[in-house]
């Protein structure tokens, strides 16, 4: 059973940068799959943020690619988000999910989210 | 930027059929863009419904179909039932620019 679990602060001041952690369980972050990062602000729709596969591809949208990075921790079965410079317009619930890129390009194994708020 | 449209908002009655739609607003959605569909209740993570157009995911009703209709991805759901009253979402991946862009969601009122 694949199981992915965001971890993070839930509070992040303006200007500062963000940075959460996807722990995954049953699958290794090492194997065939792609790992995303997807994003959703309170009310509002779903927006991708980027993937990482472990030969050290990674995709990112390109309204973000200027402020974000991901990476990937092998050893500890994780992969993590970086989003500096944040705003009010950064406060959404933060998903990771394993992205089939060049199976079928869709997202499975979801992580349950993690609210992040930007605030002073 | 590219947008990937979706109706707002429909309602079905329990037992009906509603059909819902992804499109671009520029140029026809087709297979090459491996179009796959999302179920979202409040609070809760999107759920995989359908991928790559038309296959369902493990688990999902076959009440639940995907297909190209015209020039849009297409989800239809057949004998709705109460439990299928959530948001509904597409991602298309464009080819183009290797990326994924999600469409704006359709809420769905089963009553």
């Amino acid at each position: 059973q694949v199981q992915l679990q965001e971890s993070g602060p839930g509070l992040v001041k303006p200007s500062e940068t963000l940075s959460l952690t996807c722990t995954v369980s049953g699958y290794s972050v090492s194997s065939n799959y792609y790992w995303g990062w997807i994003r959703q602000p309170p009310g509002k729709g779903l927006e991708w943020i980027g993937t990482i596969f472990h030969s050290g591809n990674i995709y990112y949208n390109p309204s973000l690619k200027s402020r974000v990075s991901i990476s990937l921790d092998t050893s500890n079965n994780q992969f993590s988000l970086r989003l500096t410079s944040v705003t009010a317009a950064d406060t959404a619930v933060y998903y990771c999910a394993r992205d089939r890129r060049y199976f079928d390009w869709s997202f499975e194994y979801w992580g349950q989210g993690t609210l992040v708020t930007v605030s002073s | 930027q590219t947008v990937v449209t979706q109706e707002p908002s429909f309602s079905v009655s329990p037992g009906g059929t509603v059909t819902l739609t992804c499109g671009l607003t520029s140029g026809s959605v087709s297979t090459s863009y491996y179009p796959s569909w999302y179920q979202q209740t409040p609070g809760q993570a999107p759920r995989t419904l359908i991928y790559n157009t038309n296959t369902r995911s493990s688990g999902v009703p076959d009440r639940f179909s995907g297909s190209i209709l015209g020039n849009k991805a297409a989800l239809t759901i057949t004998g709705a039932q109460a439990d299928d009253d959530s948001d509904y979402y597409c991602v298309l991946y464009m080819y183009s620019g290797n990326n994924y862009v999600f469409g704006t969601g359709t809420k769905v009122t089963v009553l």
